[in-house]
C-alpha cells in the first residue's frame, strides 16, 4: 500500500461527458503528480501541483484540468471526453516538489463507449 | 518525443539467471533516473534510482548501471526469481521538475 489514494477505481461513461478523479497523496507529501496510460504507452506526465500550486505542465489536454485543493488532495477534470481518452490514469506524491521518489496510487481507469 | 525509451517490450528469463533491462534517453539534462516495478492493477513501485554523479547503484539483487556518455542505463536483477515477474519502468528527471517515463518493459521469469 503506497498510502496514496485513488478514486474511482473503474468509471465507464460516454463520449462528449465530463468526469472527475480524485487523488489523496501520502500523509505529508505536498508535491501530486497525474499521469496517463493508454494501451501499449508508457506513463505520460500530464501535470504537476506542489502545495496547491501548479508547478509543471506536461502534455495535458485543453479539455483537462486540475486543481489541488487547500487539503492536498487533487482533482482531475476531463470534459468532452472522446474515445482516445480511455485509459488508466495515475496519481503519484512526493514529499518535496524535486523529491527524487513518486509514489503511485493504484490508478482510476477510465473507459469512454 | 519519447525522451525515455525502452526498446524490448519483453523479456524472459530462468529463474535464477540475470534479467537484464535497458533504457536510453536522449535529454542530457536528466540528472536522475529511477526504475519501477508494477504489477497488474497496481500502481508502479518505486525500485532503484540513481543520480547522474555516480554510474553504478546497488541494492540487494537490483543494480542499475548508468553510462552518461551513451545515455544509457540498465537494470540488472541477480538472480531472477518468479515474482521479480511484472512491467518495469525506466524514468528520467531533470532535477524531480517532471519525471519522463519510459514504455515499460515485461519481465517474465520462468521457474
Amino acid at each position: 500500500d503506497s498510502g496514496v489514494t485513488q478514486t474511482p477505481k473503474h468509471l465507464i461513461t460516454a463520449t462528449g461527458q465530463r468526469v472527475t478523479l480524485r487523488c489523496s497523496p501520502r500523509s505529508g507529501d505536498l508535491s501530486v503528480y497525474w499521469y496517463q496510460q493508454s494501451l501499449d504507452q508508457g506513463l505520460q506526465f500530464l501535470i504537476q501541483y506542489y502545495n496547491g500550486e501548479e508547478r509543471a505542465k506536461g502534455n495535458i489536454l485543453e479539455r483537462f484540468s486540475a486543481q489541488q485543493f487547500p487539503d492536498l488532495h487533487s482533482e482531475l477534470n476531463l470534459s468532452s471526453l472522446e474515445l482516445g481518452d480511455s485509459a488508466l490514469y495515475f496519481c503519484a506524491s512526493s514529499v518535496e516538489a524535486s523529491s527524487g521518489e513518486l509514489f503511485f496510487g493504484e490508478g482510476s481507469r477510465l473507459t469512454v463507449l | 518525443d519519447q525522451q525515455v525509451k525502452q526498446n524490448s517490450p519483453s523479456l524472459s528469463v530462468q529463474e535464477g539467471r540475470i534479467s537484464i533491462l535497458n533504457c536510453d534517453y536522449t535529454n542530457s539534462m536528466f540528472d536522475y533516473f529511477l526504475w519501477y516495478k508494477k504489477y497488474p492493477a497496481e500502481g508502479p513501485t518505486f525500485l532503484i534510482s540513481i543520480s547522474s554523479i555516480k554510474d553504478k547503484n546497488e541494492d540487494g539483487r537490483f543494480t542499475v548501471f548508468l553510462n552518461k556518455s551513451a545515455k544509457h542505463l540498465s537494470l540488472h536483477i541477480v538472480p531472477s526469481q518468479p515474482g521479480d515477474s511484472a512491467v518495469y519502468f525506466c524514468a528520467a528527471t531533470p532535477q524531480g521538475r517532471q519525471f519522463y517515463f519510459g514504455t515499460g518493459t515485461s519481465l517474465t521469469v520462468i521457474p
